[in-house]
């Protein structure tokens, strides 16, 4: 079992629409999730940084940790085309020696 | 702030060269930076620790002869591709962490092309 697994896509919905992305793991150690944004060719863009449970969020984004779960989400109100890349959820635990990576979604928003 | 440099964006090389790969923290001083292989449509693979001052750590499965990484300061780390191949063909990607932060910011990563 990989410790961090997240559905690769790809995801495909209309301009507008609510996109939800979600990530289980299975390290209880993991305090610190991130969410990072890639678009082809390029390195990865931290979106959003968040310690332990509850939410966060910033403009169109929100980001959800529940550790009881072990499961942390993702929102992108009001979808734009250029919100259409990789998404990425990161985990790490304290020492923050080493980041885990989820496979990354694959997001694609239609006009 | 928190910003990564990392050059070139995209090289070219003939087999049997050596690649470097700059990484440098323009604003803030990274003790600890990361690099990352990345191929198409595929998650990142770490590659290997670089804490400033010391070795690298590499990864399982990564040869550290091929892979030359050198931490001088608190803001650049290189990776020397030695001896290029046309399997070293990848993207590569650089990381940065802050000190006393847990974030990691990345490069913008590097294109190689092995002919």
């Amino acid at each position: 079992q990989k410790e961090v697994e997240q559905d690769p896509g790809p995801l495909s919905v209309p301009e507008g629409a609510i996109v939800s992305l979600n990530c289980t793991y299975s390290n209880s150690a993991f305090q610190y999730f991130m969410w990072y944004r890639q678009y082809s060719r390029k390195g990865p863009e931290l979106l959003m940084y968040t310690y332990s449970s509850g939410n966060k969020e910033d403009g169109r984004f929100t980001a959800q940790v529940d550790k009881s779960s072990k499961y942390i989400s993702l929102f992108i109100r009001d979808s734009q085309p250029s919100d259409s890349a990789t998404y990425l959820c990161a985990m790490s635990d304290s020492s923050a020696s080493k980041i885990i990576f989820g496979s990354g979604t694959r997001l694609s928003i239609r006009p | 702030g928190a910003v990564v440099s990392q050059h070139p964006s995209w090289v070219i090389c003939k087999s049997g060269t050596s690649v470097k790969i700059e990484c440098r923290s323009l604003d803030f001083q990274a003790t600890t930076m990361f690099w990352y292989r990345q191929f198409p449509k595929q998650s990142l693979m770490l590659m290997a620790t670089s804490n400033e001052g010391s070795k690298a750590t590499y990864e399982q499965g990564v040869e550290k002869d091929k892979f030359l990484i050198n931490h001088a300061s608190l803001t650049l780390s290189t990776l020397t591709v030695t001896s290029a191949h046309p399997e070293d063909s990848s993207f590569y990607i650089c990381s940065a962490v802050a000190v006393a932060k847990n974030i990691q910011y990345f490069g913008a990563g590097t294109r190689l092309s092995v002919l």
